[in-house]
C-alpha cells in the first residue's frame, strides 16, 4: 500500500526557514516524479514545486522561486522541500503528491496528509 | 501561465441529482487536465485523468468531458459521500495550475 508521510510543518518567524520532509514507501520511489503541493487556510490548491524521477531536474512556483528547494533522496526514499526566506503567505498545509505515472506527468494519484506551516511574528 | 476558471464557485444540490462543473482553460490543454475530489480536512483524491479517464477505484458516476477549452465534470447521481469541494488541475505545462475549486454542499 502506497503511504506518503509529510513532517517538518511548525511555527516560524518571517524570514525564517524550515525543511519539510516526506517519506514515502509502498511504491518504486525513484520510478516516479514528486511535487509539492500548498494549501492556504480556507484557500484552493496551489502547486509549489516538482522534481523529477532522477532529481535531475527542478521545477518551482514564481512565488516560491529562488527561496524554496526541492530535492529527494532515492535511497531514503524521502522527498525535501527546504523553505528559505518564509513570508506570511507561505502560511498553509503543504502536501506531497505522487506523480501517476512513470515519467513527467503533472497527474498526482497519491498525496500525504499534509504538514503545517505558520510564518508569524 | 495556463489560467484555469472553475465554475460556479458553489452549488447546493440534493442526493440523486445531476451536478455539473466546468473548468476553462486559458489556452489548449491537448487533454491534459485533471479533476480532484477534497473532503474537509483531507488530502485531494484524484477522480479523472486526461480529460476523461477514470482513475482505479472510483465510482463511474464521476464523468469527465472536455470540448475545446472547456471541461465538465459531471456526477451523474449525488451521493452523501459526494459532498465536498472539486479541482481542476492542468497539467499542460508547468508550472502545474489549478481551478479554484467548487464546494458542492447539501
Amino acid at each position: 500500500e502506497v503511504h506518503l508521510l509529510e513532517s517538518g510543518g511548525d511555527l516560524v518567524q518571517p524570514g525564517g526557514s524550515l525543511r519539510l520532509t516526506c517519506a514515502v514507501s509502498g511504491f518504486t520511489f525513484s520510478s516516479y516524479a514528486m511535487s509539492w503541493v500548498r494549501q492556504a487556510p480556507g484557500k484552493g490548491l496551489e502547486w509549489v514545486s516538482g522534481i523529477t524521477m532522477s532529481g535531475g531536474s527542478a521545477y518551482y512556483a514564481d512565488s516560491v522561486k529562488g527561496r524554496f528547494t526541492i530535492s529527494r533522496d532515492n535511497s531514503k526514499d524521502t522527498l525535501y522541500l527546504q523553505m528559505n526566506g518564509l513570508r506570511a503567505e507561505d502560511t498553509a498545509i503543504y502536501y506531497c503528491a505522487k506523480d501517476q505515472f512513470s515519467g513527467w506527468y503533472g497527474n498526482f494519484d497519491y498525496w500525504g496528509q499534509g504538514t503545517l506551516v505558520s510564518v508569524s511574528s | 501561465d495556463i489560467q484555469m476558471t472553475q465554475s460556479p464557485s458553489s452549488l447546493s444540490a440534493s442526493v440523486g441529482d445531476r451536478v455539473t462543473i466546468t473548468c476553462r482553460a486559458s489556452q489548449s490543454l491537448s487533454s491534459y487536465l485533471n479533476w480532484y475530489q477534497q473532503r474537509p480536512g483531507k488530502a485531494p483524491k484524484l477522480l479523472i485523468y486526461s480529460a476523461s479517464s477514470l482513475q482505479s477505484g472510483v465510482p463511474s458516476r464521476f464523468i469527465g468531458s472536455e470540448s475545446g477549452t472547456d471541461f465538465t465534470l459531471t456526477i451523474s447521481s449525488l451521493q452523501p459521500e459526494d459532498f465536498a469541494t472539486y479541482y481542476c488541475q492542468q497539467s499542460r505545462s508547468i508550472p502545474w495550475t489549478f481551478g479554484q475549486g467548487t464546494k458542492v454542499d447539501i
